[in-house]
């Protein structure tokens, strides 16, 4: 009955691969996100989706595809991956943040290291 | 560049004692938040203060906010053990789906 849980919680992979990220909210919320961390602790937006459109996309390279099939869920695909790309990735969510509804929900965050 | 600073960015501190971190910002903001995020783990939400508010309370959080100056602090008081973790700022715009995070202050608590 977790509320916002993402797998998997690590994945290490070579460069080059192509890999996924799964999220899944269960507290009916509009709004989810991607956030990366990197090894300083910097947490940087990525995407944001609205009822599976998406609102908000933070200069991201083209390798990194979201992808909402439904307002529950919330994945993302990484092509050709490079090993800038190793850092932790959260998944997140909120009700209504254009309501008034701004607290974020966080995932456990899946901890990737390209080799 | 929206993203807030942390200061200090690490703490350390004797349990029992008080904790403030505070957080600066650049452009006018509806609402900031703060989190708590423990090694290993996701950030959890502590408290939100919106733009029409100065000062609020949760517990032993204090936080206050000042638009003027663009920052606000965070104080925890009677420190405990298991209030070290890593503490950020959030701050919440007119486009409101977008959650800028500072870059964190580590807090550790001595025993």
């Amino acid at each position: 009955d977790t509320a916002v849980s993402q797998t998997p919680k690590y994945l290490v992979t070579q460069m080059g691969n192509d890999k996924s990220i799964k999220c899944e909210q269960n507290l009916g919320h509009d709004t989810m996100y991607w956030y990366k961390q990197d090894s300083k602790k910097f947490l940087k937006i990525m995407f944001s989706y609205n009822n599976k459109e998406l609102i908000i996309n933070e200069t991201v390279p083209n390798r990194f595809s979201p992808k909402s099939p439904d307002k529950a869920h919330l994945n993302l695909h990484i092509n050709s991956l490079e090993l800038g790309d190793s850092a932790v990735y959260f998944c997140a969510s909120s009700q209504s943040p254009n309501r008034g509804h701004e607290k974020l929900f966080f995932g456990s965050g899946t901890q990737l290291s390209v080799l | 560049s929206q993203q807030g600073e942390e200061d200090p960015q690490a703490l350390s501190i004797q349990e029992g004692e008080n904790a403030t971190m505070n957080c600066s910002y650049k452009t006018s903001i509806n609402n900031l938040q703060w989190y708590r995020q423990n090694s290993g783990r996701g950030l959890v939400h502590l408290i939100l203060i919106r733009s029409n508010e100065r000062e609020k309370h949760s517990g032993r959080l204090r936080v206050t906010l000042d638009t003027s100056k663009k920052s606000s602090s965070l104080l925890i008081t009677a420190s405990r053990a298991a209030d070290t973790a890593s503490y950020f700022c959030a701050t919440g715009y007119s486009s409101a789906s977008k959650i800028i995070f500072g870059s964190g202050t580590r807090l550790s608590i001595r025993p």
